[in-house]
């Protein structure tokens, strides 16, 4: 079992601030990681999966990096909405198996 | 198309009773998992399943637990003797196949309540 943390645990921003949170793996055997958005009464919905130390991921306003010599992955969120409310998760996955290894999330909250 | 869907989404039951839940996953995905989520806690890997091969059993917490997965298409969790611990969100997710880097197509969950 692999232990993925991510931090803050929750979070509230003001509508139009750029937030970020960390998901740290780890790094033996990594293979991917994953971000997913999961808004409240609906399924988890996948944002991006990256594999090499470095990547970089956009999509819109969301984006992502990865540094996997240490272990660690920020999401960025630029100019924040509320649609944007919801619980972010992380998922790591190691190159021994096809289990996905899930944190705890992010809870973020957009205030109008 | 029609995504990965689970039934029923509401279940209470009592301790020490056996529940079913269900899982349709979505058409030609070859892959298979369920997931829980306990109050506080993050999506706890159970099983996987892949084509025609064995599952991954590895993250079933205890005997109680089993899945079964027919013709390579709907999936059942099957909890015995129920637990009170037992009560969380059962999430069941499928992708083109059992692969560290594919996308996974979650499910809207099953909510378990044992009384």
């Amino acid at each position: 079992i692999l232990n993925v943390e991510q931090s803050p645990q929750s979070l509230h921003v003001q509508e139009g601030d750029s937030t970020n949170f960390t998901c740290s793996f780890p790094s033996s055997n990594f293979y991917a990681l994953h971000w997913y958005r999961w808004e409240t009464a609906k399924s988890p919905e996948a944002l991006f999966v990256m594999t090499l130390n470095g990547d970089e991921k956009k999509k819109g306003r969301i984006s992502a990096t990865l540094n996997t010599k240490e272990g660690y992955s920020y999401l960025y969120i630029k100019g924040s909405q509320p649609e944007d409310s919801a619980t972010y998760l992380c998922a790591s996955t190691p190159n021994t198996g096809n289990q996905f290894y899930f944190g705890t999330g992010t809870s973020l909250t957009v205030i109008p | 198309g029609a995504g990965v869907s689970q039934s029923p989404s509401n279940k209470v039951t009592e301790k020490g009773k056996d529940v079913e839940l269900r899982c349709d996953p979505i058409s030609g995905h070859t892959a298979l998992y369920w997931y829980r989520q306990s109050l506080g806690q993050g999506l706890e890997f159970l099983i996987y399943f892949q084509g025609n091969s064995a599952p991954d059993k590895s993250g079933l917490p205890s005997d109680r637990f089993s899945a079964e997965r027919t013709g390579g298409s709907v999936s059942t969790l099957t909890i015995q003797r129920t637990q009170q611990e037992d009560s969380a969100v059962y999430l069941c997710a499928s992708s083109l196949a059992a692969a560290s880097y594919n996308e996974q197509f979650f499910g809207p969950g099953t909510r378990l309540t044992v009384l």
